[in-house]
């Protein structure tokens, strides 16, 4: 079974502090990974894409990709009371399921 | 912004009805998806779809489910039989190209309830 791990927090972070949001998965051969944003009973919004190692930054984001041990993480920069939400942390393999993680709830405390 | 579209947004059926959910594309994508989410539990595909073919499906989509794509814009999932459990909100999703670093758009969603 390909899973994908996530903290589920709470994670509560002051406003203009930085949130760092972590996610683990099982499949080697993962090939592209995403970093989603839902809000209460709202659908998954994407907002980082990234498929190599290292950093990718996209105004005040940030993902960071380390395939060999298997780890993706998303940097949020001057976190925004806007910025609360689950953040979903995606992969996909070969084929064209993506996987999902159970999510991280993120408060920003103004 | 192109946006995928879904209706209805909230559905009541009773178990053992068929249900037809629908889901507008955004125009010139190509690949489509049904994906759902049992409330508080994570986000599962069900099934991809292709120039008019299943290409991919889950466990979870058995002989219960269908989609269809009837004409050129709408794509339709239908359930059979509704059971209880399968209430959840309901996400249609598009791809315009098939490099798999491109990600999905998702719609609003179909907050599905079976009573």
């Amino acid at each position: 079974q390909k899973e994908v791990e996530q903290n589920s927090g709470p994670l509560s972070v002051p406003e203009g502090a930085i949130a760092s949001l972590n996610c683990t998965y099982s499949d080697r051969g993962s090939q592209s990974f995403f970093w989603y944003r839902q809000y209460s009973g709202k659908s998954p919004e994407l907002i980082m894409s990234i498929y190599s190692n290292g950093d990718k930054e996209d105004g005040r984001f940030t993902a960071q990709l380390n395939k060999a041990s298997q780890y993706v993480s998303l940097l949020i920069r001057d976190s925004q009371p806007s910025d609360s939400a689950t953040y979903l942390c995606a992969v996909r393999g070969g084929n064209e399921k993506l996987t999902f993680g159970t999510g991280t709830r993120l408060t920003i405390i103004p | 912004e192109p946006e995928v579209t879904q209706t209805p947004s909230h559905q009541v059926t009773q178990m053992g009805q068929e249900v037809i959910l629908r889901c507008v594309p955004i125009s010139n994508h190509l690949y489509f998806y049904w994906y759902r989410q049992i409330l508080g539990q994570k986000v599962e595909f069900l099934v991809s779809f292709y120039n008019n073919e299943i290409s991919e499906k889950s466990e979870i989509f058995d002989d219960q489910f269908s989609v269809e794509r009837p004409d050129g814009s709408n794509f339709t999932l239908k359930i059979r039989s509704t059971k209880l459990e399968d209430s959840a909100m309901y996400f249609c999703a598009s791809r315009r190209t098939r490099d798999r670093y491109y990600g999905y758009t998702f719609g609003s969603g179909t907050r599905l309830t079976v009573v």
